[in-house]
C-alpha cells in the first residue's frame, strides 16, 4: 500500500486548460513537497509546504497543504506544453520520507 | 546548494554482467544518500539509503548492493545483472533527518539485455 496516493494517475489536456492534481494520505506529514520530472531526468523540487492550510504560488502553479496536513493539491492555470511531465508529491512522517504514486501530465499544443 | 552527479547517464549491459553506478554530491557535508529505481512514468522505489560512511540500509531484497566509501560518494553495484534490473536509477541526498527534502541527480538509464 502507498502512503501517498495521487490522482489522477494520467492526465491529458489541451493547452490553455486548467487542472488540479491531488495528493492524499491518512497520515499527518510535517511537510509536503511537490516535484516535477521530465523524461530521462531526475525530479526537480517545485515547492515545500509546511503549515496546515498554507497556499503557495509559483507563477501559474498554486500549491495548497490541507488544514490537517494529510493532503495537498497542485493547481495549474492555463497549462502550457512545457508543463508536461510527471508530478510527484512527497513528504516526511514518522522516521520516513515517502513519495506519491505520481501523476503523468501531457499538455497538447 | 547541493549538486548531485551521476554516471554513466545511460548503460546497456548483458544479463549476468556486473554493474557499478556512481553518485557524488557537492555543496553539502554529512548528507543522507539514497538510491531509487523508477519504472517508466511511475513513482520511485527506494532501494538503499545511507546516513554515513559505511552505513547502508536496504529496503528491498534483491541482487543489488550499495556502498558508501566516502562521505559524498554512493555506489550501486551488482555482481550479476538480471533482466528485471532494467530501469531508471536515481541518486538523491538530503540533510541528516529522514524527513528533510530530497534532491535528485540526473539519473542513469540501465537496459539489461
Amino acid at each position: 500500500t502507498q502512503l501517498l496516493e495521487q490522482s489522477p494517475q494520467f492526465l491529458s489536456i489541451q493547452e490553455g486548460e486548467n487542472l488540479t492534481v491531488y495528493c492524499n494520505s491518512s497520515s499527518v506529514f510535517s511537510s509536503l513537497q511537490w516535484y516535477r520530472q521530465e523524461p530521462g531526468e531526475g525530479p526537480v523540487l517545485l515547492v515545500t509546504v509546511v503549515t496546515g492550510g498554507e497556499v503557495k504560488k509559483l507563477k501559474r502553479l498554486t500549491f495548497q497543504f490541507g488544514d490537517a496536513r494529510k493532503d495537498s493539491s497542485l493547481h495549474i492555470t492555463a497549462a502550457q506544453p512545457g508543463d508536461t511531465g510527471l508530478y510527484l508529491c512527497a513528504g516526511g512522517t514518522g522516521n520516513q520520507f515517502y513519495f506519491g504514486t505520481g501523476t503523468s501530465l501531457t499538455v497538447i499544443p | 546548494s547541493q549538486t548531485i552527479h551521476q554516471w554513466p547517464a545511460t548503460l546497456v549491459q548483458p544479463v549476468g554482467s556486473p554493474l557499478s553506478l556512481e553518485c557524488t554530491v557537492e555543496g553539502t557535508s554529512n548528507p543522507n544518500l539514497y538510491w531509487y529505481r523508477q519504472a517508466a512514468g511511475r513513482g520511485l522505489q527506494l532501494l538503499f539509503y545511507s546516513v554515513g560512511i559505511g552505513q547502508i540500509s536496504s529496503e528491498v531484497p534483491q541482487n543489488l548492493s550499495a556502498s558508501r566509501p566516502q562521505d559524498r560518494q554512493f555506489i550501486l553495484s551488482s555482481k550479476k545483472l538480471l533482466l528485471s534490473d532494467s530501469g531508471f536509477y536515481l541518486c538523491a541526498c538530503s540533510g541528516d533527518s529522514y524527513q528533510e527534502t530530497q534532491y535528485f541527480g540526473p539519473g542513469t538509464r540501465l537496459l539489461v539485455l
